[in-house]
Protein backbone atom coordinates (compact mmCIF):
# COMPACT_ATOMS: atom_id res chain seq x y z
CA UNK A 1 0.00 0.00 0.00
CA UNK A 2 0.65 3.73 -0.15
CA UNK A 3 3.21 4.90 2.17
CA UNK A 4 3.91 8.14 4.17
CA UNK A 5 6.96 8.95 5.55
CA UNK A 6 7.33 11.37 8.49
CA UNK A 7 11.05 13.16 9.52
CA UNK A 8 11.64 13.63 12.01
CA UNK A 9 10.23 10.55 14.81
CA UNK A 10 11.32 12.12 17.67
CA UNK A 11 12.58 15.45 18.88
CA UNK A 12 13.55 17.26 21.53
CA UNK A 13 14.22 21.20 21.38
CA UNK A 14 14.59 23.72 24.30
CA UNK A 15 12.13 26.34 24.72
CA UNK A 16 11.82 29.19 22.14
CA UNK A 17 13.33 27.59 19.45
CA UNK A 18 11.51 26.43 16.11
CA UNK A 19 11.09 22.65 14.76
CA UNK A 20 10.21 21.42 11.49
CA UNK A 21 8.70 18.11 10.46
CA UNK A 22 8.51 17.14 6.93
CA UNK A 23 5.78 14.59 5.70
CA UNK A 24 6.58 12.76 2.38
CA UNK A 25 4.37 10.67 0.28
CA UNK A 26 7.08 7.85 -0.80
CA UNK A 27 4.83 6.57 -3.93
CA UNK A 28 1.97 9.06 -4.47
CA UNK A 29 1.63 12.10 -5.23
CA UNK A 30 -0.42 14.00 -2.63
CA UNK A 31 -2.48 16.64 -3.70
CA UNK A 32 -3.99 17.51 -0.18
CA UNK A 33 -2.21 16.67 3.24
CA UNK A 34 -3.43 17.12 6.81
CA UNK A 35 -1.91 17.77 9.93
CA UNK A 36 -2.93 16.28 13.42
CA UNK A 37 -2.19 16.78 17.10
CA UNK A 38 -2.76 14.14 19.06
CA UNK A 39 -2.26 14.87 23.10
CA UNK A 40 -1.39 11.27 25.64
CA UNK A 41 -4.25 9.01 25.78
CA UNK A 42 -6.34 11.36 23.19
CA UNK A 43 -7.52 11.93 19.73
CA UNK A 44 -6.69 12.87 16.82
CA UNK A 45 -7.46 16.76 16.73
CA UNK A 46 -6.67 18.44 12.94
CA UNK A 47 -4.81 21.04 12.86
CA UNK A 48 -4.70 21.98 9.29
CA UNK A 49 -5.39 21.17 5.55
CA UNK A 50 -2.89 21.47 2.99
CA UNK A 51 -3.08 21.55 -0.61
CA UNK A 52 -0.08 21.72 -3.12
CA UNK A 53 0.71 25.40 -4.22
CA UNK A 54 -1.69 27.02 -1.76
CA UNK A 55 -2.37 28.21 1.61
CA UNK A 56 -3.41 25.87 4.24
CA UNK A 57 -6.42 26.18 5.96
CA UNK A 58 -6.21 26.17 9.68
CA UNK A 59 -8.69 24.74 11.97
CA UNK A 60 -10.34 27.27 14.65
CA UNK A 61 -7.52 27.52 17.45
CA UNK A 62 -5.08 26.61 16.12
CA UNK A 63 -2.76 29.97 15.45
CA UNK A 64 -1.37 29.84 11.68
CA UNK A 65 1.69 32.09 12.72
CA UNK A 66 3.10 29.24 15.48
CA UNK A 67 2.20 26.27 13.17
CA UNK A 68 3.65 27.47 9.74
CA UNK A 69 2.56 25.00 7.24
CA UNK A 70 4.41 24.56 3.57
CA UNK A 71 3.37 22.21 1.17
CA UNK A 72 5.83 23.21 -1.79
CA UNK A 73 5.20 19.77 -3.76
CA UNK A 74 3.10 16.64 -4.28
CA UNK A 75 5.22 14.79 -2.15
CA UNK A 76 6.34 17.14 0.43
CA UNK A 77 4.54 19.25 3.34
CA UNK A 78 6.40 20.29 6.35
CA UNK A 79 5.34 21.86 9.55
CA UNK A 80 7.20 24.01 10.99
CA UNK A 81 6.67 24.73 15.37
CA UNK A 82 7.46 28.27 15.93
CA UNK A 83 9.33 29.63 19.32
CA UNK A 84 7.96 25.96 20.44
CA UNK A 85 6.96 26.34 24.34
CA UNK A 86 6.46 23.06 26.86
CA UNK A 87 2.30 23.04 26.23
CA UNK A 88 3.53 21.98 22.39
CA UNK A 89 5.18 18.99 23.32
CA UNK A 90 2.75 16.57 21.03
CA UNK A 91 2.23 13.51 18.78
CA UNK A 92 2.04 15.43 15.43
CA UNK A 93 0.43 13.19 12.58
CA UNK A 94 0.49 14.49 8.87
CA UNK A 95 -1.46 12.36 6.46
CA UNK A 96 -1.70 12.37 2.81
CA UNK A 97 -4.60 11.96 0.32
CA UNK A 98 -4.53 11.66 -3.61
CA UNK A 99 -7.58 13.95 -4.19
CA UNK A 100 -9.36 16.25 -1.99
CA UNK A 101 -12.78 13.67 -2.16
CA UNK A 102 -12.86 11.81 0.96
CA UNK A 103 -13.53 8.93 -0.86
CA UNK A 104 -9.85 8.47 -1.18
CA UNK A 105 -8.14 6.38 1.39
CA UNK A 106 -5.90 8.97 3.62
CA UNK A 107 -2.60 7.09 4.62
CA UNK A 108 -1.12 8.23 8.13
CA UNK A 109 3.08 9.02 8.70
CA UNK A 110 4.21 7.46 11.96
CA UNK A 111 3.85 9.98 13.90
CA UNK A 112 6.87 12.56 15.35
CA UNK A 113 7.22 12.66 19.07
CA UNK A 114 7.76 16.46 20.08
CA UNK A 115 8.97 17.52 23.24
CA UNK A 116 9.66 20.78 24.03
CA UNK A 117 11.94 21.12 27.43
CA UNK B 1 -12.95 20.25 15.96
CA UNK B 2 -14.25 16.83 16.80
CA UNK B 3 -17.15 15.13 15.41
CA UNK B 4 -17.24 11.62 16.72
CA UNK B 5 -18.16 10.19 20.25
CA UNK B 6 -16.94 6.52 21.19
CA UNK B 7 -18.15 4.40 23.56
CA UNK B 8 -16.78 3.15 25.52
CA UNK B 9 -13.52 4.77 26.64
CA UNK B 10 -11.92 1.75 27.69
CA UNK B 11 -12.53 -1.74 27.26
CA UNK B 12 -11.00 -4.84 28.81
CA UNK B 13 -11.60 -8.23 27.89
CA UNK B 14 -10.13 -12.18 27.61
CA UNK B 15 -8.69 -13.58 24.73
CA UNK B 16 -11.04 -15.06 22.40
CA UNK B 17 -14.13 -12.98 23.72
CA UNK B 18 -15.51 -10.28 21.45
CA UNK B 19 -15.30 -6.33 21.33
CA UNK B 20 -17.97 -4.16 20.24
CA UNK B 21 -17.20 -0.62 20.61
CA UNK B 22 -19.41 1.87 19.64
CA UNK B 23 -19.06 5.42 17.62
CA UNK B 24 -21.75 7.92 17.26
CA UNK B 25 -21.23 11.22 15.36
CA UNK B 26 -22.97 14.94 14.86
CA UNK B 27 -23.76 15.82 10.95
CA UNK B 28 -24.30 14.25 7.65
CA UNK B 29 -21.45 12.34 6.17
CA UNK B 30 -20.09 10.29 3.09
CA UNK B 31 -18.28 7.51 4.69
CA UNK B 32 -17.17 6.64 8.03
CA UNK B 33 -13.48 5.09 8.78
CA UNK B 34 -12.20 2.98 11.48
CA UNK B 35 -8.59 2.93 12.25
CA UNK B 36 -6.45 1.50 14.88
CA UNK B 37 -3.35 2.83 16.67
CA UNK B 38 -1.21 1.16 18.46
CA UNK B 39 0.43 3.00 21.71
CA UNK B 40 2.65 5.79 20.82
CA UNK B 41 2.49 4.85 16.93
CA UNK B 42 0.82 5.76 13.99
CA UNK B 43 -2.59 4.75 12.60
CA UNK B 44 -3.75 1.90 10.68
CA UNK B 45 -6.63 1.88 8.69
CA UNK B 46 -8.90 -0.69 8.87
CA UNK B 47 -12.20 -0.12 6.77
CA UNK B 48 -14.54 2.16 5.16
CA UNK B 49 -17.98 2.18 5.46
CA UNK B 50 -20.04 4.48 3.03
CA UNK B 51 -23.43 6.37 4.09
CA UNK B 52 -25.67 4.04 1.88
CA UNK B 53 -24.14 1.09 2.91
CA UNK B 54 -25.34 -0.66 6.28
CA UNK B 55 -22.46 -3.42 7.01
CA UNK B 56 -18.96 -4.49 6.38
CA UNK B 57 -16.67 -6.82 6.58
CA UNK B 58 -13.25 -7.43 6.34
CA UNK B 59 -11.69 -10.86 8.65
CA UNK B 60 -12.58 -10.57 12.07
CA UNK B 61 -13.96 -6.86 11.27
CA UNK B 62 -17.41 -6.19 11.53
CA UNK B 63 -18.66 -2.52 10.82
CA UNK B 64 -22.14 -1.18 10.46
CA UNK B 65 -23.24 2.03 9.97
CA UNK B 66 -26.79 3.65 11.30
CA UNK B 67 -27.49 7.20 9.62
CA UNK B 68 -30.57 7.74 10.94
CA UNK B 69 -29.39 7.50 14.14
CA UNK B 70 -25.45 8.89 13.55
CA UNK B 71 -23.38 5.50 14.84
CA UNK B 72 -21.82 3.10 13.82
CA UNK B 73 -20.17 0.14 15.58
CA UNK B 74 -16.99 -1.83 15.07
CA UNK B 75 -16.98 -5.51 16.37
CA UNK B 76 -13.97 -7.13 16.79
CA UNK B 77 -14.77 -11.28 16.98
CA UNK B 78 -12.03 -13.76 18.80
CA UNK B 79 -9.96 -11.14 20.09
CA UNK B 80 -6.25 -11.70 20.37
CA UNK B 81 -3.88 -10.13 23.18
CA UNK B 82 -2.04 -7.86 19.67
CA UNK B 83 -5.96 -6.87 19.16
CA UNK B 84 -4.95 -4.52 21.93
CA UNK B 85 -4.63 -0.90 20.89
CA UNK B 86 -7.05 2.18 20.02
CA UNK B 87 -9.51 2.40 17.94
CA UNK B 88 -10.80 5.22 15.68
CA UNK B 89 -13.99 6.05 14.26
CA UNK B 90 -13.38 8.92 11.56
CA UNK B 91 -15.81 10.99 9.50
CA UNK B 92 -15.44 13.45 6.94
CA UNK B 93 -16.86 16.40 7.43
CA UNK B 94 -17.00 20.12 5.10
CA UNK B 95 -18.26 18.60 1.85
CA UNK B 96 -15.85 15.66 2.31
CA UNK B 97 -12.52 17.76 2.37
CA UNK B 98 -11.44 16.54 5.69
CA UNK B 99 -11.42 13.74 8.48
CA UNK B 100 -12.28 14.26 12.40
CA UNK B 101 -11.47 11.69 14.17
CA UNK B 102 -13.80 10.38 17.33
CA UNK B 103 -12.33 10.13 20.73
CA UNK B 104 -11.22 6.68 20.89
CA UNK B 105 -11.62 3.33 22.62
CA UNK B 106 -8.83 2.19 24.01
CA UNK B 107 -8.87 -2.00 23.92
CA UNK B 108 -7.28 -4.00 26.36
CA UNK B 109 -7.10 -7.89 25.34
CA UNK B 110 -6.07 -10.07 28.24
CA UNK B 111 -3.91 -13.32 26.96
Amino acid sequence: GAVVSQHPSRVICKSGTSVKIECRSLDFQATTMFWYRQFPKQSLMLMATSNEGSKATYEQGVEKDKFLINHASLTLSTLTVTSAHPEDSSFYICSARLSSRATDTQYFGPGTRLTVL
Amino acid sequence: SQQGEEDPQALSIQEGENATMNCSYKTSINNLQWYRQNSGRGLVHLILIRSNEREKHSGRLRVTLDTSKKSSSLLITASRAADTASYFCATDEGGGFKTIFGAGTRLFVKA
